[in-house]
């Protein structure tokens, strides 16, 4: 039973390109998570997404950050014209329900690490 | 808005020493979570607490919520390399939501 899975693990983007990031959710789940963590930071909340749905961005910068969950694929993070300041490791998590998720913790992909040059 | 500091920022130790990490909360929680990234990792879940008071182990880890539901701890007994990473807590404030705000963590270096 594969985990949560990301990709790509690495990514260069130079200023001004686009980045997109990739999380396929554990079989069977519906809910995704995303959380960017800064170079010696803790993880900030981004967005919260079901099959179709975003039901929280109030993490999501207003500007350029963008996410979906279609009803097929993975969740996309979105970041348009990339700055510097977006580079951080972008992890995602996910859960079968909400009830779940609160119970037992997240279980993290392994991130994609952006770094805009 | 919601702080959540946790003590120290760094620590390093000799392999078999004792190490603890605290997490400091200004409002009470609704329960906390513990989460250990290695370096270049991910975070991965350790523990969930709920209750007031609440003390749970796992092996040489010791966890435990305060009586105010405002802090908690994570002890170790007798560090091993294997221990090294970033210790993160993870509190949420209402309960029944998922989200989750990190703490700043703690960095672990066990000296061999």
């Amino acid at each position: 039973n594969a985990g949560v899975m990301q990709n790509p693990r690495h990514l260069v983007r130079r200023r001004g390109q686009e980045a997109r990031l990739r999380c396929s959710p554990m079989k069977g789940h519906s809910h995704v998570y995303w959380y960017r963590q800064l170079p010696e930071e803790g993880l900030k909340f981004m967005v919260y997404l079901q099959k179709e749905n975003i039901i929280d961005e109030s993490g999501m910068p207003k500007e350029r950050f963008s996410a979906e969950f279609p009803k097929e694929g993975p969740s996309i993070l979105r970041i348009q014209q990339v700055v510097r300041g977006d580079s951080a490791a972008y992890f995602c998590a996910s859960s079968p329900t909400l009830r779940d998720r609160v119970i037992s913790g997240y279980t993290f992909g392994s991130g994609t690490r952006l770094t805009v040059v | 808005g919601q702080q959540v500091m946790q003590i120290p920022q760094y620590q390093h130790v000799q392999e078999g020493e004792d190490f603890t990490t605290y997490c400091n909360s200004s409002t009470t929680l609704s329960n906390i979570q513990w989460y250990k990234q290695r370096p270049g990792g991910h975070p991965v879940f350790l523990i969930q607490l709920v209750k007031s008071g609440e003390v749970k182990k796992q092996k040489r880890l010791t966890f435990q919520f305060g009586e105010a539901k405002k802090n908690s701890s994570l002890h170790i007994t007798a560090t091993q390399t294997t221990d090294v990473g970033t210790y993160f807590c993870a509190v949420n404030l209402q309960g029944g939501t998922y989200k989750y705000i990190f703490g700043t963590g703690t960095r672990l270096k066990v000296l061999a």
